[in-house]
Formats: structure tokens, C-alpha cells, sequence
């Protein structure tokens, strides 16, 4: 079945650093792809999506770009803050199926250090 | 406007009770999805429902798993005769319709002494 696989955690930066956080995934059909973020005491919340390869999502300055080829999308930010600290998961849906129900990697925990 | 709520936000059970926990999707998001976030297995879906049609349960990992929704509004899972390892967060989804992005509830943390 479809499956995820995130960069294990935990990563600990310091402010102003480039953040990396790897992922790949294992699909039978053609999926969307998400970052989802749940930050400490909250609930979970899409942070970016793309929906077909070469897709670039972006927000609040982070981006992934969805690679056919190489089966991943990478989360990055060029200068993280303090306030990016939190657990950050990648998903993919299988749309053709017909819902969105999502697959989920194992999260990574980011603490970033003033 | 409002998002996702779910009840209770913690739960503490003893072993072989039953429990309910419930959520009440956006209004007018016709898809609801439920996930348990455990240490074990991560984050991983359970069941879903789209307006009248019969729901997708196959991510329940037991019979002792079930859950309904009425009049394509709230949902109520319930776990039967708890287990330890159903310890977890239960977390509610909704989305407008199936190909949307879902919005998640803050979850509901269940504890099975």
C-alpha cells in the first residue's frame, strides 16, 4: 500500500539556520502531497500541498516541490525562527481512490534555539 | 468562523470500558474523517464519511472500533471493552468535499489504565 517515510527527528537548530527536512513516499497511483505542522498545544494544520509533479507549495516561507522522479518532497525554509518549532508531518492522498483520506510519516520534531 | 471541535479533549478510562468521543465537523463540510495519533503507529486513519454514502472503515483496527454520523453532521466513535493500546489522540477531520484540503480538531486524548 501507500506508504510515507520522513527524515527521522529530532532536529534542533539554531535561529536563522536552513532547514531541511526530507521526505519520500511510495504510491500506486498519481497522489497529492501535504505538510502538515502541529505546533506545541494545537491541533494539526495543512502547512503546503501540491497536487502533480513539479508543483511547488509554499507558505510563511516554507516550500516543498512534489518530484516524480525521485519520489519525495522535501520540506525546506531558508531561515528558520524560533516560533517554526513544532512536529511537522508529511502525507500523501490518493485521490484517484476518491477521498482524501491521508498517509502520514512519522512526524519530525523541530526545536529551534534562539 | 468556527473549525473543528471535538469532546471530550481527555479522556481517562479503566481497562474494559467503553467510551465515546465525539466531533463536530465545519458546518457544511460533507467529508469527516477520524485518525489516532499513538507513539506506536504514528498517525493513521480510521474511518470516513461522505454525505449518505455507506462509510470507508477500513482503517478500523478492531470490531471493537465503530462509529456513526447523524444527519451528515456530528460523529460518535466508540471503542468497546477498551485496551491498553488503544491509548492515542483521536483526531476528527472535515473538508468541504472529498478532494479538499482537511481541517483538523484539536483532538481527543484517551487513557486506558
Amino acid at each position: 500500500g501507500d506508504s510515507v517515510t520522513q527524515m527521522e527527528g529530532p532536529v534542533t537548530l539554531s535561529e536563522e539556520a536552513f532547514l531541511t527536512i526530507n521526505c519520500t513516499y511510495t504510491a500506486t497511483g498519481y497522489p497529492s502531497l501535504f505538510w502538515y505542522v502541529q505546533y506545541p498545544g494545537e491541533g494539526l494544520q495543512l502547512l503546503l500541498k501540491a497536487t502533480k509533479a513539479d508543483d511547488k507549495g509554499s507558505n510563511k516561507g516554507f516550500e516543498a516541490t512534489y518530484r516524480k522522479e525521485t519520489t519525495s518532497f522535501h520540506l525546506e525554509k531558508g531561515s528558520v525562527q524560533v516560533s517554526d518549532s513544532a512536529v511537522y508531518f508529511c502525507a500523501l492522498s490518493d485521490a484517484g481512490q476518491g477521498a482524501q483520506k491521508l498517509v502520514f510519516g512519522q512526524g519530525t520534531r523541530l526545536t529551534i534555539n534562539p | 468562523g468556527a473549525g473543528v471541535s471535538q469532546s471530550p479533549s481527555n479522556k481517562v478510562t479503566e481497562k474494559g470500558k467503553d467510551v465515546e468521543l465525539r466531533c463536530d465537523p465545519i458546518s457544511g463540510h460533507t467529508a469527516l474523517y477520524w485518525y489516532r495519533q499513538s507513539l506506536g503507529q504514528g498517525l493513521e486513519f480510521l474511518i470516513y464519511f461522505q454525505g449518505n454514502s455507506a462509510p470507508d472503515k477500513s482503517g478500523l483496527p478492531s470490531d471493537r472500533f465503530s462509529a456513526e454520523r447523524t444527519g451528515g453532521s456530528v460523529s460518535t466513535l466508540t471503542i468497546q471493552r477498551t485496551q491498553q493500546e488503544d491509548s492515542a489522540v483521536y483526531l476528527c477531520a472535515s473538508s468541504p468535499d472529498p478532494k479538499e484540503t482537511q481541517y483538523f480538531g484539536p483532538g481527543t486524548r484517551l487513557l486506558v489504565l
